[in-house]
């Protein structure tokens, strides 16, 4: 059973270009969040989504970032226009519901630099 | 405010060293007490969830205990492949949803 996979594992962008992350949840499950690890800093929620909809965004920056979990496909987190304060490690979880007892699983992250 | 911390922020031990790791929080209502794992370039590893005071969990040479206001790992006989940072995190009863609120994490170094 394979795991949460994210992809690409490395990113390189320039500042104002788009940054495009892609999270693939473990099969089975429907629930999604993103965490960012920030260089010398904990583990931080960004987002929480179901298929085709956004739970709880209560951790995303109000501007330039956005994220969606479509029907089809893997879940996306965009980040427009980048600044060298978007570098960092993003992380996937996913769980199979949120009933007691269901533990959020890790992808390996994605780790975008900006240059 | 939902809060974590952790300490101590690094420790150093020897092969066979036995110590503890604590995670002291704060929170409206505890939903659950996670441990996970964390090595270098790597996504987290689930280790334990705890859900109520006086709960205990064993895995190998680790042992997650929970109290009303903190929770420790306890590391017996630790072996180099121990290490690590090791990142405790908690959920909120009263959130709707599944966010986790994690500390800043303890890195473990064994030495042979």
């Amino acid at each position: 059973n394979a795991g949460v996979m994210q992809n690409p594992r490395h990113l390189v962008r320039r500042r104002g270009q788009e940054a495009r992350l892609r999270c693939s949840p473990m099969k089975g499950h429907s629930h999604v969040y993103w965490y960012r690890q920030l260089p010398e800093e904990g583990l931080k929620f960004m987002v929480y989504l179901q298929k085709e909809n956004i739970i709880d965004e209560s951790g995303m920056p109000k501007e330039r970032f956005s994220a969606e979990f479509p029907k089809e496909g893997p879940s996306i987190l965009r980040i427009q226009q980048v600044v060298r304060g978007d570098s960092a490690a993003y992380f996937c979880a996913s769980s199979p519901s949120l009933a007691k007892g269901d533990t959020q699983y890790f992808g390996p992250g994605t780790r975008l630099t900006v240059l | 405010e939902d809060q974590v911390t952790q300490s101590p922020e690094a420790l150093r031990l020897q092969e066979g060293e036995s110590s503890s790791l604590n995670c002291s929080y704060t929170v409206s209502g505890l939903r659950g007490l996670f441990w996970y794992r964390q090595d270098p370039g790597k996504g987290p590893e689930f280790l334990f969830t705890l859900y109520s005071a006086g709960e205990e969990k064993e895995k190998e040479r680790l042992k997650a205990t929970l109290t009303k206001k903190e929770s420790f790992l306890h590391i017996t006989a630790p072996k180099p492949e121990d290490s690590a940072t090791y990142l405790c995190a908690v959920r909120d009863l009263y959130n709707q949803g599944g966010k986790l609120i994690f500390g800043q994490g303890t890195e473990l170094s064994v030495k042979p």
